[in-house]
């Protein structure tokens, strides 16, 4: 079975761009959680996804939206691009929310320049 | 807020040695606690986790300790090789979202 994938796998924007980032979860997965990975750091939590609705948001600016497709595909769009947001972007699926496990998608590396 | 301490933020051993990593955490509504191995350019994958009603966990070369009145868990990597150089994150569990650890870069000489 295929895991998580994620697309685009690189990516280079310029400050006040916007983005969208591509998610497909494991076959079956409904819920997936978006994270942001910052260069040496543990990944953050942005968003989590189940069943196409939004269950939780960490501590991000409005800039940073997603949603989730019937086919429980998602997106994360982050509007305003700063420096900042230059990180490795990672989405994780699960089967159902709570404490199922995570199983991660090579992530996106989003540059800002 | 940091609510997952990490520690060491990098650790060198030979093969064969024991590499320890531990963790502390600060919510006691935590109650998961994965250990996640990350290898550069891919994502965290999930390498053991226990959960507060027991006070160890083994796997193969991996074992969790967790002391919850302390607040604290560790990795224990028997044997380390080299094939197990990469970076560990600790996270902890509430609320269905984890919140993750610093990460330890972990370096095993042949």
């Amino acid at each position: 079975d295929a895991g998580v994938t994620q697309s685009p796998t690189h990516l280079i924007k310029t400050r006040g761009q916007h983005v969208t980032l591509r998610c497909s979860p494991i076959s079956g997965h409904k819920s997936v959680s978006w994270y942001q990975q910052v260069l040496g750091q543990g990944p953050q939590f942005i968003f989590q996804y189940y069943e196409k609705e939004e269950r939780g948001r960490g501590n991000f600016p409005d800039r940073f939206s997603a949603r989730q497709f019937p086919n429980y595909s998602s997106e994360l769009n982050v509007n305003a691009l700063l420096l900042g947001d230059s990180a490795l972007y990672l989405c994780a699926s699960s089967l159902v929310r709570g404490k199922d496990t995570q199983y991660f998608g090579p992530g996106t590396r989003l540059t800002v320049l | 807020q940091q609510q997952v301490k990490q520690s060491p933020q990098s650790l060198i051993v030979q093969k064969g040695g024991i590499s320890i990593i531990n963790c502390a955490y600060e919510n006691t509504a935590f109650d998961y606690f994965p250990w996640y191995q990350q290898f550069p350019g891919k994502g965290p994958a999930l390498l053991i986790a226990i959960r507060p009603d027991v006070s160890e966990k083994k796997e193969g070369r991996f074992t969790i300790s967790f002391n919850k009145s302390a607040k604290q868990f560790s990795l224990h990597i028997m044997d380390s090789q080299p094939g197990d150089s990469a970076t560990y994150f600790c996270a902890a569990g509430g609320s269905y979202i984890p919140t993750f650890g610093r990460g330890t870069s972990l370096i095993v000489h042949p």
